[in-house]
Order: C-alpha cells, then structure tokens, then sequence
C-alpha cells in the first residue's frame, strides 16, 4: 500500500521555535507538497517540489522553507515559529506524469499548535 | 488564476438520504484536472475521484456519483442512500494540466449523517 508518512501527529512549540516537519513518501514520486489546513480556509498551498534539490513557492510561502536532499524526503521548516502558524500541516505527493484515474497521496497530517 | 468554491459550509441529512455536494471552478486552461477529496475525523485525505476537462461523462462508484457540467463549471459529488460513516469533510479541487502540477482546493463541505 503506497504512503506518505508525517513524522508527528501533533506538535507543541513555543513562539520563536525553529521547527521541523518531516514527510516521507515510498512511492518514487517526483512531485511533493505542503499544505496548511484552516478552518474556512480549506487547504492552501505552501511549498512544493518537484525534484531533489527543487523546490518552488506555493500561495503562501511566507514564514517557511523546505528541504529536499532525497527524493523520498521534504521537509517543512519554520524557521521563528509564530502564534499565527498553528494550523494543520498535510503532506502529499504524485508521480510526475498522470497517470489514469491517479490522485495526489496524502499523510495524516501534523496539527502544529505554537505557544 | 484557478479558483474553487464549495458555498455549503455544512450539511446534515438522515441518515439513508440522499445528499449533492456542489462544487463551482474557475480556469482559464483549456485543460484541466478536477478531484474530490474525502477527510474523516482521522485527518488523511482520501481520493475519491479525478475527471479530465475532456471528459464530460458522469461518473458512479457504488453509492457515489459525480455530475461534471464545463457548461456551468460544476463538478457536483452525489451520496445516495447516505451512511453514518459518509460524515467527513469532502474537498473539492482543481489542477492544471501544466507547470507545476499544484492543486487549488475548496473550504470544504462538512457533511454529518444522523443515525
């Protein structure tokens, strides 16, 4: 069965915290992705690669960066945690090419609260 | 720019009702790909559905089925003879056929099934 792992479920850190969100996929997809989720806001899109090393800017990018020194790894950094960026964290990612009645893979998800 | 929207915050139906999620998008490629998304309280994103642009042919899985109308920009999601364990939130989504591969998503339809 294919997966996207998250590293945490849930995560508490103080303002001003430099923190870490790790996702890991086995699939060999090239296309990886972070999302925030926010009530009445749905999902929206912060950061995605599509290669090692690659990455490119999503809606709203301000406040993180991102990391990929594998292809199976993408990491979500906050670089000063804020009060603003408690919010769940979805990882998700595809193949490069569609494939027929293929859909993103999505992980469970990291609910961040930062105090 | 691509946007998505699913203008019913929430539905509650009895159970074994039926029950229509509405889904309007807005695109200026002439291809394009549209998704629902199902999220239990367990937090995963689960792939219900992809429809191609160029293929307008409505769609049934079970008790679920999809009418997809470009005359109108709707991708509408049916439950028939809804079930307790149909109570999720339910995405909508929108992706291009170019670039960066990236999805747009609605708010989200929070939909309860009562017993």
């Amino acid at each position: 069965d294919v997966k996207v792992t998250q590293s945490s479920r849930y995560l508490v850190k103080r303002t001003g915290e430099k923190v870490f969100l790790e996702c890991v996929q086995d699939m060999d997809h090239e296309n990886m992705f972070w999302y925030r989720q926010d009530p009445g806001l749905g999902l929206r899109l912060i950061y995605f690669s599509y290669d090692v090393k690659m990455k490119e800017k999503g809606d709203i990018p301000e406040g993180y960066s991102v990391s990929r020194e594998k292809k199976e790894r993408f990491s979500l950094i906050l670089e000063s945690a804020s009060t603003n960026q408690t919010s769940m964290y979805l990882c998700a990612s595809r193949p490069a090419r569609d494939r027929p009645n293929y859909g993103y893979t999505f992980g469970s998800g990291t609910r961040l609260t930062v105090v | 720019a691509q946007k998505v929207t699913q203008a019913q915050t929430e539905i509650s139906v009895v159970e074994k009702e039926d029950v229509t999620l509405d889904c309007v998008y807005e695109t200026r490629d002439t291809t394009y790909y549209l998704f629902w998304y199902k999220q239990p309280p367990s937090g995963e994103l689960v792939f219900l559905i992809r429809r191609n642009s160029f293929d307008e042919q409505n769609e049934i899985s079970g008790r679920y089925s999809w009418n997809f109308q470009k005359s109108t920009s709707s991708f509408n999601f049916t439950i028939t003879a809804s079930q307790v364990v149909d109570s999720a939130v339910y995405f909508c989504a929108l992706g291009s056929n170019f670039g960066n591969e990236k999805l747009t998503f609605g708010t989200g339809t929070r939909l309860t099934i009562i017993p």
